[in-house]
């Protein structure tokens, strides 16, 4: 079967660097992605790893360990509108390649 | 220009009613899905269908029948409503390939009384 893991909240100052966590366990690994969904919005695609190391893009970055099944995804120079959840989820190659949601973690960055 | 659209933004009915909610990408992508996300936030696969053809098929009551006229179109037919059924139910499509990103649409709010 298909498990991720992340926290639940997380609290952040504006102009700081926070690192949210994911752990996944999954029997056909074929990608981790991360999303932002800020409250009463769809979800966006921010991040995709599917070889291990880091993917950079602008303040965020994505940390892919395959043999680990963790993943990060950092965020730098807090703004406050990086307040949101953040939706960790793996594409499982089993079933039909189906892409499995963690429950996201509440991001809440203050001032 | 909206790339994923779902109607109605928000839905609320009684027990039993049988309802739909209907989805439309023009992004030119062959892959659509339906999530339900729950009042606990966790975002959960229902169906995805790649060119009209459904693959994906989760665990969900028999009362839920999506239906893709074409490959832009994937509606959402639910009968006999229960209180369990409220939800945001989002749409999403993706083109395929190695990344195969989702790109989701607004998101419908059912509750059902």
């Amino acid at each position: 079967g298909q498990n991720i893991d992340q926290p639940t909240e997380m609290t952040a100052t504006e102009g700081a660097i926070v690192q949210i966590n994911c752990t996944y366990q999954t029997s056909g690994f074929n990608g981790l992605f991360w999303y932002q969904q800020h409250a009463g919005e769809a979800p966006t695609f921010l991040s995709y790893n599917v070889l291990d190391g880091l993917e950079e893009k602008g303040r965020f970055s994505s940390f892919l360990s395959r043999s680990k099944g963790y993943s990060y995804l950092l965020l730098k120079e807090l703004q406050m509108k990086d307040s949101a959840s953040y939706l960790c989820a793996v594409r499982d190659r089993t079933g039909g390649f189906k892409t499995i949601f963690g429950a996201g973690t509440r991001l809440f960055v203050k001032a | 220009d909206t790339a994923v659209s779902q109607t109605p933004k928000y839905l609320v009915t009684q027990m039993g009613n049988d309802k739909s909610i209907k989805c439309e990408q023009n992004l030119g992508h062959d892959t659509m899905y339906w999530y339900k996300q729950d009042s606990k936030k966790f975002l959960k696969i229902m169906f995805s269908y790649n060119n009209k053809e459904l693959i994906i098929n989760e665990t969900v009551p028999n009362r839920f029948s999506p239906k893709s006229p074409d490959k832009a179109h994937l509606n959402l037919h639910i009968n006999s409503l229960e209180l369990g059924d409220s939800a945001v139910y989002f749409c999403a499509s993706s083109q395929g390939g190695t990344k195969d990103e989702q790109f989701f649409g607004p998101g419908t709010r059912l509750t059902v009384l």
